[in-house]
């Protein structure tokens, strides 16, 4: 079976520049949650989308990162404007049910804004 | 702020050794999780332990669970050279998850 799809797998980019994180999620999951990593603040959760709707943005750190879930089986993180404080891991994982199921994860995005 | 917070930080063991690592968290939980993260990878759920249970096997994994204390120890037993990775514990909260800190296991040949 296919896990959690990212891509691209490194970012390297200028500051200023347009940051587009994509994610496939594993076919039957109705959760996707989307996550950034960094030694100093640890795993932080962004958002995550229940079928398709984001329920909860409210770690999404500006106005600068949108996330949309188009379809079942995709999803993008933006980051518009980018920053150099904006270089991290980010994860997306899913799950079937919310509450009390474990989460997937893929193999991150590294991102690092120069 | 982090639900969890794992203890210790770092641990070094040698092959064949047991390895304990502790996560203390804040608010009630539904329940609580592991997780393990390689090197350059994603993390990989290993375990569940809902708020009613106090203790789960899997292989060589033990997990307790005290909700009175609010804590939980994972405890793997013969380590391996390839169980060196960062573990994390996370708690529920509502269908979201909160990670914890991570504990840095390093075990050597």
């Amino acid at each position: 079976d296919a896990g959690v799809i990212q891509s691209p797998r490194h970012e390297v980019t200028e500051m200023g520049q347009e940051v587009t994180l994509r994610c496939k999620p594993i076919s039957g999951h109705d959760y996707l949650f989307w996550y950034r990593q960094t030694m100093m603040r640890g795993l932080e959760l962004l958002i995550y989308f229940n079928n398709n709707v984001p329920i909860d943005d409210s770690g999404m750190p500006e106005d600068r990162f949108s996330a949309k879930m188009p379809n079942a089986s995709f999803s993008t993180l933006k980051i518009q404007p980018s920053e150099p404080r904006d270089s991290a891991v980010y994860f997306c994982a899913s799950s079937s049910g919310g509450r009390n199921q474990p989460q997937h994860f893929g193999d991150g995005t590294r991102l690092s804004i120069l | 702020s982090q639900q969890g917070e794992e203890d210790p930080q770092a641990l070094s063991i040698q092959e064949g050794e047991n390895a304990t690592m502790n996560c203390s968290y804040k608010t009630s939980i539904n329940n609580l999780q592991w997780y393990r993260q390689n090197s350059g990878r994603g993390l990989v759920h290993l375990i569940l332990i809902r708020s009613n249970e106090r203790e789960k096997h899997s292989g060589r994994l033990r997990v307790t669970l005290d909700t009175s204390k609010k804590s939980s120890s994972l405890l793997i037993t013969a380590s391996r050279a390839a169980d060196t990775a960062s573990y994390f514990c996370a708690t529920d909260n509502t269908d979201k998850l909160i990670f914890g800190t991570g504990t840095r296991l390093q075990v050597f040949p």
